[in-house]
Parts: structure tokens; C-alpha cells; sequence
């Protein structure tokens, strides 16, 4: 019953070689979030799309872009990886106003 | 953005005890704290949330407090057991943008 789905799980990619993880979701919720998660720390949020309406975050690098095509599917492009880059990367989905964020099982980003 | 202060960064109790663990926000928009569950290599998932005209809810074992003046919030785990291990994150959210605390890796021992 899985509601926001990411693929891949495990992603492997070169030192600077662009890399896309997606997200799809089956709750038809308008709001959807990319954040970052290295180990032991907490998901950092980089962007996210209020229905069609990109917002970044301040300190989001440019390195990192998204595109959201429709409601149902988010990407996230990494144009250049760094080995700092290597990280879990989540998707979450909630809906407008105050409700509960849902996350994907994440990819696991490795840079080589 | 909002910044999210957690404490204790990690957290041993004996199972049966209880477990407190507490978070600081920093903007006073902030008007609604989710935690959640992370197991480990898992995604995180809701396990309660509180919005800011409520000062406490509980569910079972479980039970959170809002002090919007302080711009504190605390999660009580009682009667705690093994299953119980695991990260735990806070999060306060203003509109729709979530923050996350720093995470509580708490280990109960049997």
C-alpha cells in the first residue's frame, strides 16, 4: 500500500556525472518535498512545490534542481554530484493547510 | 527558515521507564509539531502530532505537550519497550514547510 514511492532505492553514481532520483504519489496531494538525510542527522529540507509553485531553500545549492511535470510525480536532478552529495534522499507529500508530511523509503545516493 | 533545537541527542532507558525527549523552535508562526519514527534505514513515519492551539495530546503510550510561549515541545514515551528503539525526530511547520529537529536515538534495554 505504498503511497509515495521512490525509485530507485539505491542509486550509484560518478563523481560529477548528473543523476535524477523521482518520486510518485497516490494520495493526490498537492504539496511535495525533497530533503536530504545524511547519517545520524536530521532530513534537511530542500525544496518543495506548493501545486505547481517551486520554493527553495535558502540554502539549497544550486547544484540541486527539481521538476515536478504533474500532481502525481516530483524529480530531483543533481547536476554535478559531489561526494558530499551521498546521502538518503526523501520525498514527502501533505496536502494544503496543517496535515502530517508522508514520506517515501528514500534512495540512497552513493557517489564514486 | 524555522530552526529546530532536539535534546538529547541519544537516550538509554530501562524498558518499562519512561522516555522524555524535547525540542525548541524559533519562529512563532510555527503552528503545527509532527514526530516521527525513523527505524533504522526506514522511512520516518507520524507516530503523533500536535497543533498549536492544543497544549497536550496523548495517544496510548504516548503523549505530547506545547508550551507556545516557550516555544517548546516535549515527547513522553511511557511504559516504554524494546520496540521503542529507534531515531526520533521532531518537526514544526508553518504553512506547509516542515523543519526537523536533530534526532533522538533512543536504545531501551531490556
Amino acid at each position: 500500500d505504498a503511497m509515495v514511492i521512490q525509485n530507485p532505492r539505491y542509486q550509484v553514481t560518478q563523481f560529477g556525472k548528473p543523476v535524477t532520483l523521482s518520486c510518485s504519489q497516490t494520495l493526490n496531494h498537492n504539496v511535495m518535498y525533497w530533503y536530504q538525510q545524511k547519517s545520524s542527522q536530521a532530513p534537511k529540507l530542500l525544496f518543495h512545490y506548493y501545486d505547481k509553485d517551486f520554493n527553495n531553500e535558502a540554502d539549497t545549492p544550486d547544484n540541486f534542481q527539481s521538476r515536478r511535470p504533474n500532481t502525481s510525480f516530483c524529480f530531483l536532478d543533481i547536476r554535478s554530484p559531489g561526494l558530499g552529495d551521498a546521502a538518503m534522499y526523501l520525498c514527502a507529500t501533505s496536502s494544503t493547510g496543517v496535515t502530517e508530511a508522508f514520506f517515501g523509503q528514500g534512495t540512497r545516493l552513493t557517489v564514486v | 527558515g524555522e530552526n529546530v533545537e532536539q535534546h538529547p541527542s541519544t537516550l538509554s532507558v530501562q524498558e518499562g521507564d519512561s522516555a522524555v525527549i524535547k525540542c525548541t523552535y524559533s519562529d512563532s508562526a510555527s503552528n503545527y509539531f509532527p514526530w516521527y519514527k525513523q527505524e533504522l534505514g526506514k522511512r520516518p513515519q507520524l507516530i503523533i502530532d500536535i497543533r498549536s492551539n492544543v497544549g497536550e495530546k496523548k495517544d496510548q503510550r504516548i503523549a505530547v505537550t506545547l508550551n507556545k510561549t516557550a516555544k517548546h515541545f516535549s515527547l513522553h514515551i511511557t511504559e516504554t519497550q524494546p520496540e521503542d528503539s529507534a531515531v526520533y525526530f521532531c518537526a514544526a511547520s508553518r504553512g506547509n514547510q516542515f523543519y526537523f529537529g536533530t534526532g533522538t536515538s533512543l536504545t531501551v534495554i531490556p
